[in-house]
């Protein structure tokens, strides 16, 4: 079975400073994908982010970049440049490639950007 | 990308009574949605996988007669709580499979719906 680790409860980070929210993943698949989403209050699921297990580069989407290391199972999300409005719960989750695409989540990082 | 629409987005309820959540996804076919079930501060927890025109898979622990999910066409997945209990009011989230949508997982979130059981 699959397991997401998000180690970081809280975070707090200063606008216009980067950020980087910590994930572990455990997993004996080859074949999966790894997801970032975030949760404003209002509670809908924005994606940010996806990385195949297969691909050879690090993904990125204007200001988030995943920071993916595959031998050592992680895959944390960098957010550059935060802003205001990136506060917010953070997901990291994963579904194997082979499934329906279930997701398995982590437990959240909850992120405070100070103005 | 894929644009997936729950409805409603808030739905309060007297205990007892049955209440249908809707899950569309707009721009595409989905032979295959999810629902989540969140309490508050929490993760969100896989309940089942709705796969049109055969019946849904529950994760255990999950009680299919009191989660009813029906997933009749290739654009409409519904969770109808049956008599709800103040204990089943929480955010449930569906999710749908858009396949071929590149670098995105082919995962697309809808809106949540928050259900309060008086």
């Amino acid at each position: 079975a699959q397991k997401i680790t998000q180690t970081q409860p809280g975070m707090f980070v200063q606008e216009k400073e980067a950020v980087t929210l910590d994930c572990t993943y455990d997993t004996s698949d080859p074949s999966y994908g790894l997801f970032w989403y975030k949760q404003p209050s209002s509670g809908e699921m924005i994606f940010l982010i996806y990385q195949g297990s297969y691909d050879q580069q690090n993904a990125t989407e204007g200001r988030y970049s995943l920071n993916f290391q595959k031998a050592r199972k992680s895959a944390n999300l960098v957010i550059s440049a935060s802003q205001l409005g990136d506060s917010a719960m953070y997901f990291c989750a994963m579904s194997l490639r082979g499934s329906a695409r279930q997701l398995t989540f982590g437990s959240g990082t909850q992120l405070t950007v100070l103005p | 990308g894929a644009v997936v629409s729950q409805h409603p987005s808030r739905v309060i309820c007297k205990s007892g009574t049955s209440v249908k959540i809707e899950c569309r996804s707009l721009d595409f076919q989905a032979t295959t949605m999810f629902w989540y079930r969140q309490f508050p501060k929490k993760s969100l927890m896989l309940m089942a996988t709705s796969n049109e025109g055969s019946k849904a898979t529950y994760e255990q622990g999950v009680e299919k007669d009191k989660f009813l999910i029906n997933h009749a066409s290739l654009t409409l997945s519904t969770l109808t709580v049956t008599s709800a209990h103040p204990e089943d009011s929480s955010f449930y989230i569906c999710s749908a499979r858009a396949v071929g949508v590149p670098n995105t997982g082919e995962l697309f979130f809808g809106e949540g719906s928050r259900l309060t059981v008086l």
